[in-house]
This record gives structure tokens, sequence and C-alpha cells, in this order.
């Protein structure tokens, strides 16, 4: 089955300075990556999403960045606010396969 | 977005008891829904798939017997935990993925269910 890993698994950054965390995917029939952000004992919560015929995305403050080659997909954060503060969770779903794989998780800590 | 209602949000049960969780897809029709458990500072470990009108699929580690799984129509599926022990006590979520040609993701998620057996 599919194996996502994620790093770092925290990251403690400055307002204002940008935050990247990366997930690396194993069955490279995956076509599917959402990012999602869980603040404590909430639901997680998707804020971006990329499919396999994109390399790239951008929402606002949130991008994502997809390397179907060497399989690995990164979440960046530019101009970090405190309110980014949270777990972050990557996931990869492949084609047919009707559940998701969770990477394990990444506490970002943004400081004033 | 597609919204998935969970109850309760919090429930406390003593030992031995049984617990009923319920997953509600609001605004569309779910033929799939996915359980899992969310250990404090862990992530999120899939249970079981709960497909409408049949049986669940558990994952590999989960006891079908402890935890019981219902999806008996396009918008609810229950998750029973029987004869709760304090192991079981954790954060149970679940995601609901829409019916029809779009094919969803599964990537909505319920409030999720902070049991504490005591």
């Amino acid at each position: 089955g599919e194996n996502v890993e994620q790093h770092p698994s925290t990251l403690s950054v400055q307002e204002g300075d940008s935050a990247v965390i990366k997930c690396t995917y194993s069955d490279s029939a995956s076509n599917y990556f959402p990012w999602y952000k869980q603040e404590l004992g909430k639901r997680p919560q998707l804020i971006i999403d990329i499919r396999s015929n994109v390399g790239e995305k951008k929402d606002q403050r949130i991008a994502v960045t997809l390397n179907k080659t060497a399989k690995h997909f990164s979440l960046h954060i530019t101009e970090t606010q405190p309110e980014d503060s949270a777990v972050y969770f990557c996931a990869a779903k492949g084609f047919g396969y009707s559940t998701l794989t969770f990477g394990k998780g990444t506490m970002l800590l943004v400081s004033p | 977005g597609a919204v998935v209602s969970q109850h309760p949000s919090r429930v406390i049960c003593k030992s031995g008891t049984s617990v009923k969780i319920e997953c509600r897809s609001l605004d569309f029709q779910a033929t799939t829904m996915f359980w899992y458990r969310q250990f404090p500072k862990q992530s999120l470990m899939l249970m079981a798939t709960s497909n409408e009108g049949s049986k669940a699929t558990y994952e590999q580690g989960v006891e079908k017997d402890k935890f019981l799984i219902n999806h008996a129509s396009l918008t609810l599926s229950t998750l029973t935990v029987t004869s709760a022990h304090p192991e079981d006590s954790s954060f149970y979520i679940c995601s609901a993925r829409e019916r029809g040609p779009g094919m969803g993701t599964g990537a909505f998620f319920g409030q999720g269910t902070r049991l504490t057996v005591v």
C-alpha cells in the first residue's frame, strides 16, 4: 500500500518568515495530494490540494508543489502569522483506491 | 463545501459499556465514510471504511467485533465502541466521500468525538 513520509515533525518560525513542509509518497499511481490544518481538538481542515496533472498550485499565502518523478510534494506558507500555528498533515490517494494515507504531521509554531 | 456532522463531540463512559458515535453528511450523499482514530500529537489512523449497504472494511489490527460500524443510509454511518476500556479512550473522527461521477476524495471531516473511558 501507500506510504507517506512527512518532515519535519516540528517547525518553529518567526512571524513573517516562510515555512516549508515536505512529504514523500511511495505509490507512483497516487494522483491526489491534499494538505490539512488541524488545530488542537478540532477537525482537520482541507487547506489546499493538488492533482497529479498539475505541478504547482497557489492560494494566497499557501502553495503546494508536486514532483511526480521524485514522488514528493511540499507545502509552502509565506508571510507566516501566529494563527498559522497548528499541525499540518499531508496525504496521498492512489488511483482507484478509496482511502487517503496521511503523513505523521508537522507541528508548526509561529512566534510573534 | 460539503458538511459532515459528527455526534457527540465528547463522551465519558464507564468501563464495560458501549458508546455509539454518529457521522452524518448534511448536504450530500456519501457512499463511503471513513473512521479514524487519533492519539494525542499523532496522525490520523484509518480504522475502517464504511460502505453504504454493505459490510465495513477494517484495517489490519482493528477488531471488527469491538468497533461495530453500520452505514445504513447514504447520509449516516455509526461507530459503536463495545465493551469500552480505558485504552479505547481517544479522538475518533469520520470523513465522508461524495457519491456520483465527481467521485469525491473523502476530504470532509466531522468534528471528531473525544471518548474518555473511566
